[in-house]
């Protein structure tokens, strides 16, 4: 079955910190991954997308990074602030398929 | 910079009856998605569109549910005779080219349907 996983689930750091979140999935044949920003009930802001044939991708304090050969990709955030608290979710179409399969999410706090 | 939009931003039914979702994808889209998430839990595929026909759905799209593009620029998500378990936000989508897959898919603001 194709799945996406994301860990940690939740996460709380204080202000400033450099910090990683993960996502992992089922099957390397991917046409690419996206990465996205959720406020509590509110919509899904892209923040970056990797295609397959791409390594990472930086957006400002944001770089996110891909490794299909072992199913998994990493989103880095620099010098993390306050505004930065969100769920964040990746999402992934797996090859023959054009839906999006999603994430669970990993929930970020930074504490000021 | 273009955008999804969708209408309304909040639905409030009464179970049993009919809603229409309605979404204005990127003018220059040609595949069109829908997919829920329902409070707490993760976004999940509902159906996707293109050329006028569902290119995929999921086992979530059962006949209660039906997708049209009724014109030009609108696509819409029909749910018959909604239930209590139908309350979610729901996101409409788009993409670019015939190359499906490899494109970026663009989501719109949402709409949430709550269902008494």
């Amino acid at each position: 079955k194709q799945e996406v996983t994301q860990i940690p689930a939740a996460l709380s750091v204080p202000e400033g910190e450099n910090l990683v979140l993960n996502c992992s999935f089922t099957d390397s044949a991917i046409y690419n991954l996206q990465w996205f920003r959720q406020d509590p009930g509110k919509g899904l802001t892209s923040l970056l997308l990797i295609q397959s044939s791409q390594r990472e991708q930086t957006s400002g304090r944001l770089n996110a990074s891909l490794d299909k050969s072992s199913g998994r990709s990493t989103l880095y955030i620099a010098a993390s602030q306050p505004g930065d608290s969100a769920t964040y979710l990746c999402a992934v179409p797996f090859s023959g398929t054009y839906k999006y399969i999603f994430g669970t999410g990993t929930r970020l706090k930074v504490l000021a | 910079e273009p955008e999804v939009t969708q209408t309304p931003s909040h639905q409030v039914t009464q179970m049993g009856q009919e809603v229409i979702l309605r979404c204005v994808p990127i003018s220059n889209h040609l595949y069109f998605y829908w997919y829920r998430q329902i409070l707490g839990q993760k976004v999940e595929f509902l159906v996707s569109f293109y050329n006028n026909e569902i290119s995929e759905k999921s086992e979530i799209f059962d006949d209660q549910f039906s997708v049209e593009r009724p014109d030009g620029s609108n696509f819409t998500l029909k749910i018959r005779s909604t239930k209590l378990e139908d309350s979610a936000m729901y996101f409409c989508a788009s993409s670019e080219s015939l190359a499906g897959g490899e494109d970026e898919q663009f989501f719109g603001p949402g709409t949430r349907l709550t269902v008494l």
